[in-house]
């Protein structure tokens, strides 16, 4: 596609319930990055995924919170039993692996609002 | 561990005049590369201009420049002829040069106001 696409764009759950948030990146691109912006705040670097594979997920905050990319290009973010500190914006960002001063390219997030 | 600060939650600035944003960080690295990052309210972070560590030369993109001040560790972004399209969230932000380090840490933001 012609960006990088989120959805759904809002989502409000009930505390407890499990959601799932969608990540399309820019064709072609192999880095795939996922971040959490509180209100108020600058993003939070969550996870980061190399093709596949998660090369860094030191930023997950808790094993409620968990991301997979099985064919490489498609991300989804994986929450479980939310909280209402889980009430955010996700942000989704990608980019192309070929030097590490490359620019990424972030989607338009998804509020996610757990009530 | 990295940090990133911006110590000026909002700033104001008329039609066409020149404001200054603030950025400080910390980092015991030396290859490193620095970010300006514009969020409107679409939540969109687009990217400003960008600057690498081993550069000496201020990095420049059209109305926007930056004043990089490596041994301060301070990276400070100037909007020229500012334009109402200018208002939004700026973001800056650091990412380690080292092979992986594709991890970005932003500070808080400032929130620019463009009075017409």
């Amino acid at each position: 596609g012609a960006g990088v696409s989120q959805t759904p764009s809002n989502k409000v759950t009930e505390k407890g319930k499990y959601v799932e948030l969608r990540c399309d990146p820019i064709s072609g691109h192999t880095a795939l990055y996922w971040y959490r912006q509180s209100l108020g705040q600058g993003p939070e670097f969550l996870i980061y995924f190399q093709g596949t594979g998660a090369a860094d997920d030191s930023g997950l905050p808790n094993d409620r919170f968990f991301a997979v990319r099985p064919e490489g290009s498609v991300s989804t973010l994986k929450i479980q039993r939310t909280e209402r500190g889980d009430s955010a914006v996700y942000l989704c960002a990608s980019s192309s692996w070929t030097v590490l001063n490359t620019e990424a390219f972030f989607g338009q997030g998804t509020r996610l609002t757990v009530v | 561990a990295q940090t990133v600060t911006q110590s000026q939650p909002e700033m104001s600035v008329q039609e066409a005049e020149t404001v200054t944003l603030s950025c400080t960080y910390d980092t015991s690295e030396s290859d490193y590369y620095l970010f300006w990052y514009k969020q409107p309210p679409s939540r969109q972070m687009i990217l400003v201009i960008r600057q690498e560590a081993y550069k000496q030369q201020n990095a420049t993109e059209n109305r926007f420049s930056v004043n990089f001040q490596k041994a301060a560790k301070s990276f400070s972004l100037k909007i020229s002829d500012s334009q109402l399209g200018d208002a939004a969230m700026y973001f800056c932000a650091y990412r380690s040069a080292r092979t992986g380090g594709f991890k970005t840490i932003f500070g808080a933001g400032t929130r620019l106001f463009v009075k017409a």
